[in-house]
This record gives C-alpha cells, structure tokens and sequence, in this order.
C-alpha cells in the first residue's frame, strides 16, 4: 500500500530537550515536506526537499533542522523545542515536477512542549 | 507573496442540500488550484485540483470547483451532502512560475463542514 508513515504519532516533551519525528514514503516520490497546522492557519510549510541532499526553506523554517539522505526518509529535528513549537506536524511527499502531482500526506504528529 | 482565504470557519448544511465551500486566493500569474479534505486524525487528502483548461473541475466523492479568475475564486461544491462529507477543508494555491512553483503550497486556514441528517 503506497503510504507515507509518520513517528511518533504522539509526543509530550519538555522545553530545551531534543527531538526527532520520522518520516518515511514508500512511492519513490522525489518531493517532500513538513507542515506544521495551527488552528484558523492552516497548514505553513517548514521545509521542503526536491530530492537526496537538496533542502529549502518553507514559510516557517525557525527552529527546525531537516536531512534527506535518503530518498525515502525525511525526518524533522528539533534541536532545542519550545512551547511555541507545539503544534500537529504533518509530512508529505509528490512525485515529477511539483504541484502537476497531488501531495501525499501522513498521519500527523501531535507534539506537545511544556 | 501568494495567499489563500476561507471567510467561512464553519458551514452547516442539512443532508441532500447542496454545499458551497468558499475560496479565494492572491498570485501572481495564473495559479495553480488545490482543494485537500481532512477526515478527523487523520492526515490530509487530495480532493481535486485545477491545472488548466475547463474552468469546472470535478474530483473525489462527488465534488466540484468551478475556477473564476475575474473573482480569484475556487469554490467548492456538491450538489447533494451526505453525513459523511462532513470534515475540515482546505484550500491551497501555488504558482505556476518562480522560485516556489511546484515546491510551495501555499494554504487557506480552512473550513468545518457539518452535514446535518
């Protein structure tokens, strides 16, 4: 089944303490994206990766890290979370030259800063 | 700088009547038109998009957007709701040119939809 997994689905941490969620498709899909989603928002774009080593920035970029070193994975860092960066974090990932192609979005991550 | 709003935070609407899910938007050039639904927990799903040509795009489970440029609208519609259409919708817009054309979705704050039985 052509999915794109998230993990953890759920996360409590605390200010200042590192953290990683995972991200992985399974379409071979050269294209993908954080979203953090706020409510009356929507969704802002993180950061974005067109393919192997090869990232940019999104709309809302501070704060976060991301690494592409393989086609499937794009996972999203936290160095030192805040409770600003509470939020519903989704990924995605799209295929062949950009918006020609519907996104492909995971699950979610509620994440939780105290 | 491209947006998207959704004036609408919520829409009630009784089973069988017809739905309206408005969206206007702000780009340079012609855009390219996006609507996503949300079902509760769950991750976003693609509805319908508007690349080019008929201005009337028809997509998933029975909707339809119709793109109007003079107005900068994409509003969505259904002629008949059911119970089960009832979920938060999204529109998103991105540009057909430039730095972000193809890598940037650019999303409105979205809207409740509640079908009533």
């Amino acid at each position: 089944e052509a999915q794109v997994t998230q993990n953890p689905r759920y996360l409590i941490t605390v200010t200042g303490k590192k953290l990683t969620v995972t991200c992985s498709q399974n379409m071979n899909h050269e294209y993908m994206s954080w979203y953090r989603q706020d409510p009356g928002l929507g969704l802002r774009q993180i950061y974005y990766s067109m393919n192997v080593e090869v990232t940019d920035k999104g709309d809302v970029p501070e704060g976060y890290k991301v690494s592409r070193k393989e086609k499937r994975n794009f996972p999203l860092i936290l160095e030192s979370p805040s409770p600003n960066q509470t939020s519903l974090y989704f990924c995605a990932s799209w295929s062949g030259a950009g918006v020609f192609y519907e996104q492909y979005f995971g699950p979610g991550t509620r994440l939780t800063v105290t | 700088a491209q947006s998207v709003a959704q004036p609408e935070d919520q829409v009630n609407v009784a089973e069988g009547n017809p739905l309206t899910v408005k969206c206007t938007y702000s780009v340079s050039g012609n855009p390219y038109l996006f609507w996503y639904v949300q079902y509760p927990n769950r991750g976003l799903q693609f509805l319908l998009k508007y690349i080019t040509g008929d201005n009337l795009v028809k997509g998933s489970y029975g909707f339809e957007a119709e793109f109007n440029k003079s107005q900068t609208s994409f509003h969505l519609k259904k002629p008949s709701a059911l119970v089960s259409d009832s979920a938060l919708y999204f529109c998103a817009v991105s540009p057909r040119w430039g730095n972000n054309a193809g890598n940037m979705l650019t999303f409105g704050g979205g809207t409740r939809l509640m079908v009533k039985p």
